[in-house]
């Protein structure tokens, strides 16, 4: 079975901190997305990566950084945490177009 | 581009009878299309998907969706709600065998009465 764990379910972080959400995969998988899931609006890309070392914009990049040094590993920055960014966020692997997802981490913003 | 539109942010059914969720998308080319539920305080699985081939898909639990390229759409059914379908719903697309990114709807949220 594929896995996808995320470093945190919960965060609880105070405006201007920067927070780093960390996701693991373990299916040797290429691309990496990460998501922000708001009630009513659905799933909205962050960030996604391709390869080790690359990433591209989704729809919703402002506020956030990525980093994906080794293949596993695919890690969400918020340079610098705002309110407006307590959010569930997931992160998902795929092969093509089937994406598998973790749990998600709850990030509240005070 | 994409774009796919969840009728109904909220269904309620009673267990036992039909579940119905609607799903309707635009693309530019034949897409592949998704399924996927999320239980509280967890991640999506998918639970079925449209690529090629029969336009009538199963998937797990018992839940099937059928794509109707001329109504653009790919509703979600289940003959008979069982407690445990309680959970948001997600319909996603992503344009055919060119694509890794999915475009997602708005979500469901079905509830079901006892």
């Amino acid at each position: 079975d594929v896995k996808v764990t995320q470093s945190s379910r919960y965060l609880v972080k105070r405006t201007g901190e920067k927070v780093f959400l960390e996701c693991v995969q373990d299916m040797d998988h290429e691309n990496m997305f990460w998501y922000r899931q708001d009630p009513g609006l659905g799933l909205r890309l962050i960030y996604f990566s391709y390869d080790v070392k690359m990433k591209e914009k989704g729809d919703i990049p402002e506020g956030y950084s990525v980093s994906r040094e080794k293949k596993e590993r695919f890690s969400l920055i918020l340079e610098s945490a705002s309110t407006n960014q307590t959010s569930m966020y997931l992160c998902a692997s795929s092969v093509k177009y089937e994406q598998y997802f973790g749990p998600g981490t709850r990030l509240t913003v005070t | 581009a994409q774009s796919v539109t969840q009728l109904g942010s909220h269904v309620s059914v009673s267990e036992g009878a039909l579940v119905l969720l609607r799903c309707n998308y635009s693309s530019s080319v034949p897409p592949y299309l998704f399924w996927y539920v999320q239980y509280p305080n967890q991640g999506l699985q998918l639970l079925l998907k449209y690529t090629t081939g029969a336009t009538l898909v199963k998937g797990i639990n018992g839940f099937e969706a059928e794509f109707k390229k001329s109504e653009t759409s790919f509703h979600l059914t289940k003959p008979s709600a069982h407690m445990s379908d309680a959970a948001e719903y997600f319909c996603a697309v992503t344009p055919g065998n060119a694509g890794n990114m999915l475009t997602f709807g708005g979500g469901t949220r079905l509830m079901v009465k006892p």
